[in-house]
């Protein structure tokens, strides 16, 4: 049962475009958001995170944005770099748990 | 710079074969991860422990054991490896500093293929 889901597999969008991708949790006990980056035969690196006491978190052109409501959060890329192009995985925890579940991952393709 | 080390980046290994993938971080992290990486199934958290001798399972254990002998190494053993263990290995470490859930650092992930 994947308590994260992020429902897009792909996503492309046109250099300077913006790119919104998106994850829905199930687990209302999640408190603590983050987005990693993938590229190819690397590990994922941290991107961004938000806790729950918060609905807008920007740093620099990527802002996550949560909805606890819908448990529903998405990521905003603008304006979008071919060097963002990459795997997305969405994450999600409990703050002072020490397990993090992740959602299938988006792959972005941003075109020159 | 931070550092998650995984041994071997391509493992090839024949059914029923025990299998060590191993880890190692250098940031004094706490807590260690490791998860397996599927196409359409995301990152899966196998087991993880956030002390010395300390395990717990994640969502995924069984076929798999795990060893923390030393703060900076955690080995994941498949005791008797089967086909539907081939997968992307990814090892994670996070600090507990003040209580506080800190993000995963991940290292370069092992592409194990069991024939």
């Amino acid at each position: 049962d994947q308590q994260v889901k992020q429902n897009s597999p792909s996503l492309s969008v046109q250099e300077g475009r913006i790119s919104i991708l998106n994850c829905d949790y199930t687990n209302s006990m999640f408190d603590y958001f983050l987005w990693y980056k993938k590229y190819p035969a690397e590990g994922p690196t941290f991107l961004i995170s938000i806790s729950s006491i918060k609905d807008k978190n920007e740093d620099g052109r990527f802002t996550v944005f949560l909805n606890k409501s819908a448990k529903h959060l998405s990521l905003h890329i603008v304006p979008s770099q071919p060097g963002d192009s990459a795997v997305y995985f969405c994450a999600a925890s409990v703050i002072n748990n020490n397990d993090m579940r992740f959602g299938a991952g988006t792959r972005l393709t941003v075109k020159p | 710079d931070v550092k998650v080390t995984q041994s071997s980046r391509y493992l090839v290994k024949r059914t029923g074969e025990k299998v060590f993938l191993e880890c190692v971080q250098d940031m004094d992290h706490e807590n260690m991860f490791w998860y397996r990486q599927d196409p359409g199934l995301g990152l899966r958290l196998i087991y993880f422990s956030y002390d010395v001798k300390m395990k717990e399972k994640g969502d995924i254990p069984e076929g798999y054991s795990v060893s923390r002998e030393k703060k900076e190494r955690f080995s994941l053993i498949l005791e008797s490896a089967s086909t539907n263990q081939t997968s992307m290995y990814l090892c994670a470490s996070s600090s507990s500093d003040g209580g506080a859930f800190e993000k995963l650092f991940f290292g370069s992930g092992t592409q194990l293929s069991v024939l």
